[in-house]
């Protein structure tokens, strides 16, 4: 099946550096990814749709030049959290979109960022 | 406006017990509706999708447009499904929106 990673599974780092979180796509290509946000105990917030060769998409409230997304490759998207802090510490889930059957999103594993 | 909502950000049912975890949505178009599942230190992953009317692992999900629903079923309940479910719209081709969460516990 359809794989994604994340890397790295978990960071932690000083206010005010920036962070940077990479996506892939394994075994297929992904001409769209999606990066979440997950608070504790809380659902997985939509924060960007990321295409590949073009500028993401953010959803309402979500600061662009705060999550800086890059997807330049069919297989990676990046996202880059910048001037980190503590408010931001959350888990970040990506997934990929899997061109055929049904465009089914494939989720990766997360990356717990811990802004000190 | 698109939402989601689950209602029962917690459930615990015994063993062999029926389960239903809740799932209504909002959305003024034609829906595709899901269901996700995130078992303990793992990603999530779908469980099973409207469209395809399908059982997994035991579980079925009917949509009723009269009343907004998507409920998940089981009619006995195992431990190994004790997890995290999440309902999720498509509004398009693009993204999810997802529910609250359910946490699903089934008791020995």
């Amino acid at each position: 099946g359809a794989v994604v990673s994340q890397h790295p599974s978990w960071v932690i780092c000083k206010s005010g550096t920036s962070v940077k979180i990479e996506c892939r796509s394994l075994d297929f290509q992904a001409t769209t990814m999606f990066w979440y946000r997950q608070f504790p105990k809380q659902s997985l917030m939509l924060m960007a749709t990321s295409n590949e060769g073009s500028k993401a998409t953010y959803e309402q409230g979500v600061e662009k030049d705060k999550f800086l997304i890059n997807h330049a490759s069919l297989t990676l998207s990046t996202l880059t959290v910048t001037s980190a802090h503590p408010e931001d510490s959350s888990f970040y889930i990506c997934s990929a979109r899997e061109p055929s059957g049904g465009y089914e999103q494939f989720f990766g594993p997360g990356t717990r960022l811990t802004v000190l | 406006a698109q939402r989601v909502t689950q209602p029962e950000k917690l459930l615990s049912v015994f063993k062999g017990a029926p389960v239903e975890l809740k799932c209504n949505y909002s959305y003024s178009g034609s829906p595709e509706l899901f269901w996700y599942v995130q078992y303990s230190r793992q990603r999530l992953q779908l469980l099973l999708r409207h469209i395809s009317r399908e059982s997994i692992k035991g579980f079925t999900a009917d949509l009723n447009k009269g009343e907004t629903s998507f409920h998940l079923k089981k009619p006995f309940a195992q431990e190994e499904d004790s997890a995290m479910y999440y309902c999720a719209l498509r509004p398009g081709a693009q993204k999810l929106v997802f529910g609250q969460g359910t946490r699903l516990t089934i008791n020995p």
